[in-house]
This record gives structure tokens, sequence and C-alpha cells, in this order.
């Protein structure tokens, strides 16, 4: 959906490097997600935000850490990247958690 | 957490057949079942949901059946093209009102 977005699309980046992966949306909606997808285990979710002072942990959010800098905004970081954080991550929005997140196209990280 | 099992985890069927896949959950408090599309090097789109108060909606060609009592719900593809080929996830919002996905199914459409 052209209406979120996500930087860079694809990052190769060594072992213990920290990272920064960046989602802006135009939707106007409130909430965004962090998602990990890996072939073979769906996708998973890493943190949410229902609005700009509300972080929560997802299933999945060791070795990873969340940004709201503003409704639009919503950054992923891995402050020590390691060799299984290589996989696709997807940002999603929400009007609210009554409806549908509309997705990302995704940004496919590589740890060397 | 809620699990959401999906089968098949692949498909492969002829063009002008139908497919159907199959989701199976444990929380009788989800309340609402999107299934998504996912082309590859794309992000996963919206193709059809349902909510917990009906037992099946169609668009076109997609339509989804939900079976609350059996705790299941499945996508059937009517007529399916060589463009229905994808990755398709059952999803379903859970009782803490986050969604969770099943595998994927990698469906193959044969021309």
């Amino acid at each position: 959906d052209a209406d979120v977005t996500q930087t860079p699309r694809n990052r190769i980046t060594k072992t213990g490097k920290r990272i920064m992966l960046e989602c802006s949306q135009t939707k106007g909606h409130d909430r965004m997600y962090w998602y990990r997808q890996d072939p073979g285990l769906g996708l998973r979710l890493i943190y949410y935000s229902f609005d700009v002072k509300d972080i929560n942990k997802g299933e999945i959010s060791d070795g990873y850490s969340v940004s709201r800098q503003a409704q639009a905004k919503f950054s992923l970081s891995l402050e020590s990247a390691i060799p299984n954080q290589t996989a696709l991550y997807f940002c999603a929005t929400s009007v609210s958690v009554q409806e549908t997140q509309y997705f990302g196209p995704g940004t496919r990280l590589l740890v060397l | 957490g809620e699990n959401v099992e999906q089968h098949p985890s692949t498909l492969s069927v002829q063009e002008g057949d139908s497919a159907v896949i199959k989701c199976t959950y444990s929380d009788s408090a989800s309340n609402y079942f999107p299934w998504y599309k996912q082309e590859l090097g794309k992000g996963p789109q919206l193709i059809i949901d349902i909510r917990s108060n009906v037992g099946e909606k169609k668009d076109q060609r997609i339509a989804v059946t939900l079976n609350k009592t059996a705790k299941h719900f499945s996508l059937h593809i009517t007529e399916t093209q060589p463009e229905d080929s994808a990755v398709y996830f059952c999803a379903l919002r859970s009782s803490n009102y986050k969604l969770t996905f099943g595998k994927g199914t990698l469906l193959t459409v044969n021309p």
C-alpha cells in the first residue's frame, strides 16, 4: 500500500551494528505495528503503538526497540544486530484496534 | 497467546479449479477474521474479512466461511487464475485485540 512506506527496502549489515528501520504513513491512522516475517513462520508481532505516547511489546520484542516520533512515523531499531535477526520486516497501520491493518512493502534485512 | 493453525502449507491447482485454505483456532472470543494475500516482494494485502456475526461472505471469486462452533474459517477461491498465485495468510483478532497470523499457504495456479 503506497500510503505506508518503509525505508530502506533492503539493508545488509554486520553483527553488532546498530540499525534503524523507518516507517511513515499518510493514512492518518493512530495505530502502528512492526512485524517480522520468516519463512514458514508467518508474521510475528514485535512492537505496537496505539498513539504517540503508547508503546507495547509484542511476542518477540527482545533485541528490538521502537520510537513513535509522531503519529505518522514509527521506527524500529536493532541495537546490536545478530544473524538470527535476518528477516523481512513489515510495518502496518490501522485506524483503530477494531479495524483492518494495512501493510507497508517491507524491508529485507540481512545480518552477516 | 492465541494459536492459529493454517492448512495446507502449499497448494497447487490447475487454472480454473477451486482452491480452499482452512484455519482453525482456539479462542472462542475471537470476532474478526481477515485474509491477506502476499505477492512476491510485496507486503500482505487484505483481500476479504469476516466478522463473527455472519457465517459467509463473498466478493466475486473469493469467499470466506466461518464456523464458530467448530472454530474454523476457510478461504475459497473459485475459477482460479495464474495471478491468484501468492502466499495467503489467515488471521484473527483475539481477545487481547491483536492480530494473530497463520503461517501461510503458498498457492500455485498452473496454466
